[in-house]
Parts: structure tokens; sequence; C-alpha cells
């Protein structure tokens, strides 16, 4: 079975400041990798996915996110966070099938 | 080209009531997903349907729950007899055809609360 990690639950960051969000996998193949973002009471947005290729993702927002085979990880980075960027951010994971499998969030706190 | 539509985006029954969510998928997507989000908690997969099939109930609890995906209109969920455990957002995607496992797009989903 497959599972996503994100050891943060709360991160909390200045505005400008730069920011970076844990992701770590288990799966004995390279799976398909995703970030999203949750506003308070809204949809899932997609930042940004892996499928293969060049590890270093760029995504909306700004945001990049690099896969690392050897660590099984998939950290997602902004080099300065707006105020706009308070939100959940979920990681996830789909094999060759269709399932999504979610991490259990970080939430940002963006303060002034 | 409007996204996934979910409606209501707010329901409130009471205990033993049923519940019936909607799902219209993008516009060209035949694939549609249906996940739950507890609490605190990230999203569970519950049932994954194309046109008139159900592929993969796995997700899915075992009794009052149903999903069906007809020809015409859009996804259902259905939970019948509502429990206060119930209460969660359900959460809909869909992707095209052809390219199950690639991305999904959400909708904005339901809110369910069950007093």
């Amino acid at each position: 079975a497959q599972s996503v990690t994100q050891p943060d639950i709360h991160i909390t960051v200045s505005e400008g400041a730069s920011l970076e969000l844990r992701c770590n996998y288990s799966y004995g193949a390279t799976p398909y990798l995703f970030w999203y973002v949750q506003s308070p009471g809204q949809g899932l947005q997609l930042l940004l996915k892996y499928f293969s290729g060049d590890t270093l993702v760029q995504g909306i927002k700004g945001f990049e996110a690099e896969f690392k085979r050897s660590q099984s990880s998939f950290n997602l980075r902004k080099p300065s966070v707006h105020w706009s960027d308070a939100a959940e951010y979920f990681c996830a994971v789909v094999r060759s099938d269709y399932k999504l499998s979610f991490g259990a969030g970080t939430t940002v706190t963006v303060r002034a | 080209n409007a996204g996934v539509m979910q409606n209501p985006r707010h329901l409130v029954r009471r205990r033993g009531q049923e519940a019936r969510l909607r799902c219209s998928p993008m516009k060209g997507h035949s694939h549609v997903y249906w996940y739950r989000q507890l609490p605190e908690e990230g999203l569970k997969f519950m049932v994954y349907l194309q046109k008139e099939n159900i592929i993969d109930e796995s997700g899915m609890p075992k009794e009052r729950f149903s999903a069906e995906f007809p020809k015409e209109g859009p996804s259902i969920l259905r939970i019948q007899q509502v429990v206060r455990g119930d209460s969660a957002a359900y959460f809909c995607a869909s992707s095209p055809p052809g390219q199950a496992g690639n991305e999904q797009f959400f909708g904005p989903g339901t809110r369910l609360t069950v007093l």
C-alpha cells in the first residue's frame, strides 16, 4: 500500500519569507505526484504535478517542487510568500491507476 | 469552459434523512471520482465511476452509501439514513477519457452537516 506523509501539521511564516512544505511517500515505483491548495471553504486547486522528466517542477502562483527519488520526497517551495498563500496544502500521489492518496495536509499561516 | 460543478454547496440534514449530492463533470470528462474530507483530515477516495459504470467503490462504506453516473445528467452520491458521523465535505473530481491516473479537476465540494 502506498501512503503520503506530510510531517508538518501547521507552519507559520512571515510575509515575504520563504516557505517549504515537506511531503514523503512510500511506494515501490515512481508514482505520479501532485500538490493541491485548498483555501477555507473552497475546493482543491492543482498547484503542480510530476509525472516524469525534470525533477524540478514549476507550478502556478510562484510555487515549485522537487522530486527526490532517493529520499522519496516531493517538497513544495516558494521563495517569497504572500498573505494570499495562507491556506491548506495537500500532497497527493497516484499510481498507474486512478486513486489519489492524500496526505493529511499542512496549514500555512502568513503573518504580516 | 466551466469547471466541475457541485450542488448544493451546503446541505443540512437531520439524522435518518437522505442526502443527495450532485456533481457535473467538466465538459468532455467522462470519469468521475468522489472523495470525502472529514474534519482535520485529508481527502479519502470513495468511488470512481464512468458513464453508467461503477469502476471502483472500494472506498465507499458498505451500507447506506451509493453512487451513480447515468448516461444523462450529473453523478449522484446518495447517503441514506444519515448519521452525525457522515458530516463532512464531499468533493467530486473529473478527468478526461483515456487519462485515468492523470490530473483530476476538483469541484468546490458539498459540506454536509447532520444535526
